[in-house]
């Protein structure tokens, strides 16, 4: 079974402080690791996923098998960075298994 | 590219009837998805479809159908809606490759009454 834990539902930062989004993941065989945004009245889209290893909009995120977490990390958040993030993994059927999300608020 | 489109935005439906939602994926991708998304959730996965074929099914009652067509769009069918079936229904697109992304429609949003 392919399940996702993100533990925060809100959470609140003020503008440049550091932001750390938790995704914790059980899944027997080698998962693929994503991470999605939703910005206010915008489309689900794809921010990061751990195959390649880049960093978007300051964002990044490492995979860690042993803890199995694929935690989003950000050292300065800014307003625009307020949405929902969802962390997603895609096992060998292809399909993708979020979690619950995480709403940010980046306090001016 | 307009992405994948979905239709409609919006639907509000009785308790019993039945609903048919529907997708076009971005142009040169064969693979769609759905997902059912409730308030204050993240997305659950329904059906994914590739070919024309069924690829996977999540654990959704049979009210629940889909289809692809020969042009890769797609239909969502729900009979007999339930007050629960109320949810945002999106749609996902992708090459259909194992390392590919999927890129989301905007989702038709189901009220049921």
């Amino acid at each position: 079974a392919q399940r996702v834990t993100q533990p925060e539902k809100l959470l609140s930062v003020f503008k440049g402080a550091p932001v750390e989004l938790k995704c914790n993941y059980s899944y027997s065989g080698s998962p693929e690791l994503f991470w999605y945004v939703q910005y206010s009245r915008q489309r689900l889209q794809l921010l990061l996923r751990h195959i390649s290893r880049e960093s978007i909009k300051g964002f990044t995120a490492d995979l860690n098998k042993g803890e199995t977490s694929f935690h989003l990390k950000k050292p300065f958040a800014q307003e625009e960075d307020s949405a929902m993030y969802y962390c997603a993994l895609k096992g060998r059927n292809n399909r993708l298994a979020f979690g619950k999300g995480n709403q940010v608020v980046v306090i001016p | 590219d307009a992405g994948v489109t979905q239709s409609p935005t919006h639907l509000i439906k009785t308790r019993g009837q039945h609903v048919t939602l529907r997708c076009s994926p971005i142009s040169g991708h064969k693979s769609v998805s759905w997902y059912q998304q409730v308030l204050g959730q993240g997305p659950q996965f329904i059906f994914q479809y590739y070919e024309k074929e069924e690829r996977g099914r999540g654990n959704f009652p049979d009210r629940f159908s889909a289809r692809q067509f020969p042009n890769y769009s797609s239909e969502l069918n729900v009979n007999a809606l339930l007050l629960g079936d109320s949810a945002l229904y999106l749609c996902a697109s992708s090459s259909g490759q194992p390392t590919d992304t999927q890129y989301f429609g905007p989702g038709t949003r189901l009220t049921v009454l």
